[in-house]
């Protein structure tokens, strides 16, 4: 089954301390990305990649930090986390093609708390 | 810089009438443009998307969105709702990014309850 992922889906964590969210997608898309999600801000783009060892910044990539040494897994990182990035993150996919627009695939969604 | 905006917070319809979901976006060149559908606890899922082409485009769940350039809208319609299509929906415009591709910029959501 066509799908991307996301672990954890649940994550309570103290400021402070390092944490790692992993996405993985099996449709080998070359375009991955990472959103959150807060009530009244829509979706925000935090990070993306077009393809391996490719990133760029999205609209809100302070405080974050992202890799992509395979085509498919693309984790996000906080190095120190804080309260105000207690979010609903989601990872996303797609393939890429000159010109066209294209579908991005999410996964699940990943809730964050952070005290 | 481009935008979204959903100027329905929330929507209330009753199970069988009409939806019409409202969509404008600020974008310097001719849009990419999507509605996501967002169930609760779940990811987001496609509806529909314009690209080019007929301005009025079909998409699941017989949902369907006409672009007009003129008034720089992609509004999302429905007939007859369902009680299962209580979610929360999203417009999108895809925009160039600094590799030349797209990428989404998304309006803040607009939820839909349905009432029996």
């Amino acid at each position: 089954e066509a799908q991307v992922t996301q672990n954890p889906r649940y994550l309570i964590t103290v400021t402070g301390k390092k944490l790692t969210v992993t996405c993985s997608q099996n449709m080998n898309h070359e375009y991955m990305s990472w959103y959150r999600q807060d009530p009244g801000l829509g979706l925000r783009q935090i990070y993306y990649s077009m393809n391996v060892e490719v990133t760029d910044k999205g609209d809100v990539p302070e405080g974050y930090k992202v890799s992509r040494k395979e085509k498919r897994n693309f984790p996000l990182i906080l190095e120190s986390p804080s309260p105000n990035q207690t979010s609903l993150y989601f990872c996303a996919s797609s393939l890429t093609q000159e010109g066209v627009g294209y579908e991005q695939y999410f996964g699940p969604g990943t809730r964050l708390t952070v005290t | 810089a481009q935008s979204v905006t959903q100027p329905d917070i929330h929507i209330t319809v009753s199970e069988g009438a009409s939806l019409e979901l409202r969509c404008n976006y600020s974008y310097g060149a001719t849009p990419y443009l999507f509605w996501y559908v967002q169930s609760p606890g779940q990811g987001l899922q496609l509806l529909l998307k314009y690209f080019s082409g007929d301005t009025l485009v079909q998409g699941i769940k017989g949902f369907e969105a006409e672009f007009k350039r003129s008034q720089s809208s992609f509004n999302l319609r429905k007939p007859s709702v369902h009680w299962s299509d209580a979610a929360e929906y999203f417009c999108a415009v895809g925009r160039a990014s600094n590799f030349g591709n797209e990428k989404l910029t998304f309006g803040t959501g607009t939820r839909l309850t349905i009432i029996p």
